[in-house]
């Protein structure tokens, strides 16, 4: 089975422009979860889907959304991009929210540069 | 607001010698998990191992285990025998409710031949 992926790997834009970044979890995974990690630090959670509706969201701008889709897939958009949103942007899924512990397997990320 | 806090940023070891990375956290919930994951140069993160705050009994996988002191909030990982691929940075996590991981800064572990 495939696991997450992510499209695309890499990508450059320019400050103030916009950008959308795609996930699509394994097969029967219902909840995706996106978390940006800047370069020599730790995640940090930016949104929790699940059955397309948003279950969580970070301390980030209204610059940043997100939405799932039918088949769960995810998109990420951000606007207005600034050169602090230069990160590798991961995305997780897991079967469903909750504290039972079921894991949430990342995929490879979305390296972004702004320029 | 949950916290995890690890204290070194690097690590190193000789080949086939034992690790411990170390890590604390900070959470009001009395019901978590926690975790170690592996980011190696290729960027993927790893689910290493995995502990239930209610469970007393560390968890172990293979050559990977963790010392969990509920009390002091401490959730070191160690790893026996360490190999050239067990390279990589590694991240100690803690689950927030149904929601999100809280990660720490991460622990760059370099492999000694």
């Amino acid at each position: 089975d495939a696991g997450v992926t992510q499209s695309p790997t890499h990508l450059i834009k320019t400050r103030g422009q916009h950008v959308t970044l795609r996930c699509s979890p394994i097969s029967g995974h219902k909840s995706v979860s996106w978390y940006q990690q800047v370069l020599g630090q730790g995640p940090q959670f930016i949104f929790q889907y699940y059955e397309k509706e948003e279950r969580g969201r970070g301390n980030f701008p209204d610059r940043f959304s997100a939405r799932q889709f039918p088949n769960y897939s995810s998109e990420l958009n951000v606007n207005a991009l600034l050169l602090g949103d230069s990160a590798l942007y991961l995305c997780a899924s897991r079967l469903r929210p909750g504290l039972g512990g079921n894991e949430q397997f990342f995929g490879p990320g979305t390296r972004l540069t702004v320029l | 607001a949950q916290t995890v806090t690890q204290s070194q940023p690097e690590m190193s070891v000789q080949e086939a010698e034992t690790v411990t990375l170390s890590c604390t956290y900070d959470t009001s919930e009395s019901d978590y998990y926690l975790f170690w994951y592996k980011q190696p140069p290729s960027r993927q993160m790893i689910l290493v191992i995995r502990q239930e705050a209610y469970k007393q009994q560390n968890a172990t996988e293979n050559r990977f285990s963790v010392n969990f002191q509920k009390a002091a909030k401490s959730f070191s990982l160690k790893i026996s025998d360490s190999q050239l691929g067990d390279a990589a940075m590694y991240f100690c996590a803690v689950i927030q409710g149904a929601q999100k991981l809280v990660f720490g800064q991460g622990t760059r572990l370099t492999i000694n031949p």
